[in-house]
């Protein structure tokens, strides 16, 4: 079956521009986790939804960031004004509960902020 | 900062030869995780822990989890260039799995 998939697989976005990143979370997973990977770090937990509502957006870093589940299955995160410090790679997982479980993980959004 | 410290950062080795990489905190864990990312992929599961002192076997890779529930180690026994990777551990805090993940080891075995 089809795994995790999200697009595009690199954005390429100038200073100040809105992007908007998306992911395909395995088909009935009703858990959803966006992370965010710099370069030579591990993935930091950024927001976790469970169905269509965000159980948890502690990690979002500030307010022009910012994520959807409507219909809890897409989920888009959405990044306005962006900063050059944004630039990392975006990750996206879902599981079938949300418990401690197998998180299945997108190949992620590579994202360049110039 | 990261929750979790993973040593070493580098690890550098020859086909055949065992490799143990570590990863430690001060926090208590409901459960661990341990993954490995390649490059241009996201991390895949390698093993989950959830009992202090508990130790796994995955064919020749064997993880344990400290008693105390604060650290974990993976051991791999005759590496083989397949195992190159950048081998990451995750600590779960709340019962619904938000996991915190350490910076990771990158590990590389060279025929």
């Amino acid at each position: 079956g089809a795994g995790v998939s999200q697009t595009p697989s690199n954005k390429v976005t100038e200073k100040g521009k809105y992007v908007e990143l998306r992911c395909d979370p395995i088909s009935g997973h009703t858990a959803l986790y966006w992370y965010r990977q710099s370069l030579g770090q591990g993935p930091e937990f950024l927001i976790y939804f469970q169905g269509t509502g965000a159980a948890d957006d502690s990690g979002l870093p500030n307010d022009r960031f910012f994520a959807v589940r409507p219909e809890g299955s897409v989920s888009t995160l959405k990044i306005q004004r962006t900063e050059r410090g944004d630039s990392a790679v975006y990750l996206c997982a879902s599981s079938p509960t949300g418990e401690p479980d197998t998180q299945y993980f997108g190949p992620g959004t590579r994202l360049t902020v110039l | 900062t990261q929750l979790l410290e993973q040593s070493p950062q580098f690890l550098s080795i020859q086909e055949g030869e065992n490799l143990t990489v570590y990863c430690n905190s001060s926090s208590v864990f409901s459960s661990l995780q341990w993954y490995r990312q390649e490059p241009g992929e996201g991390p895949v599961l390698l093993v989950t822990v959830v009992t202090g002192g508990e130790v796994k076997k995955l064919k020749r890779l064997t993880f344990q989890f400290g008693d105390a529930r604060k650290d974990s180690s993976l051991h791999i026994t005759a590496a083989q260039p397949g195992d190159t990777g950048l081998y990451l551990c995750a600590g779960a805090t709340d019962s619904w799995g938000k996991f915190q993940f350490g910076a990771g080891t990158q590990v590389v075995v060279t025929p």
